[in-house]
């Protein structure tokens, strides 16, 4: 099975611009996470989507978004990017159901530098 | 609020000798999974270990094992016989409620 896929891997932004990334989940896994990634911050919930809806989100301004389409894939937006922005993106994916499911598979990441 | 603390930032062992990474959280759930990860430098983070709260037996997958106190809320990692692929940031992590939540991360370094 190909594992989770994140494009793209490395983007450059400037400050105000707005930024969409992707992550294909493993097949059959239908739900999917995205995480911040930052020195000292370890990893900080941005949202999940199950079934193409959003089911848990965390602390995070309404600048970031996201949606899961009918092939489980998934996108997430970043508006009016900040310099605090810059960060790891990570994606991870679930069965979310029976023994396995709270297994969870990460993508590569893509590395987000706002300037 | 579930938080998770990893109390060492960084940490170094001799390879093949072993090492104890620490791991405390906090929640008032009864049902959880904890887990740990390991993402090498420039590296895609993986799975190393994963134990439910309603088992006792702590879990051993090859040379990682984990020390689970419950009452403690405690989540140790143990890396015996280390290798120099084991350099790594290891993460604890627990999951309740549908969500996953991460401490902050140990580096550890593997010395030849």
């Amino acid at each position: 099975k190909a594992g989770v896929t994140q494009t793209p891997r490395y983007l450059i932004k400037t400050r105000g611009q707005q930024v969409t990334l992707s992550c294909s989940p493993i097949s059959g896994h239908r739900s999917v996470s995205w995480y911040q990634q930052t020195p000292g911050q370890g990893l900080q919930f941005l949202f999940e989507y199950f079934s193409e809806t959003q089911r848990n989100k965390g602390n995070f301004p309404g600048r970031f978004s996201g949606r899961q389409f009918s092939n489980s894939r998934s996108e997430m937006n970043v508006s009016t990017l900040e310099l605090g922005d810059s960060a790891l993106y990570l994606c991870a994916s679930s069965l979310a159901s029976g023994a396995s499911s709270y297994e969870q598979y990460f993508g590569p990441g893509t590395r987000l530098t706002v300037t | 609020a579930q938080t998770v603390t990893q109390s060492q930032p960084e940490m170094s062992v001799q390879e093949a000798e072993t090492v104890t990474l620490s791991c405390t959280y906090d929640t008032s759930e009864s049902n959880y999974y904890l887990f740990w990860y390991k993402q090498p430098p420039s590296r895609q983070m993986i799975l190393v270990i994963r134990q439910e709260a309603y088992k006792q037996q702590n879990a051993t997958e090859n040379r990682f094992s984990v020390n689970f106190q419950k009452a403690a809320k405690s989540f140790s990692l143990k890396i015996s016989d280390s290798q120099l692929g084991d350099t790594a940031m290891y993460f604890c992590a627990f999951h309740t409620g549908n969500q996953f939540y991460f401490g902050t991360g140990t580096s550890l370094t593997v010395i030849p």
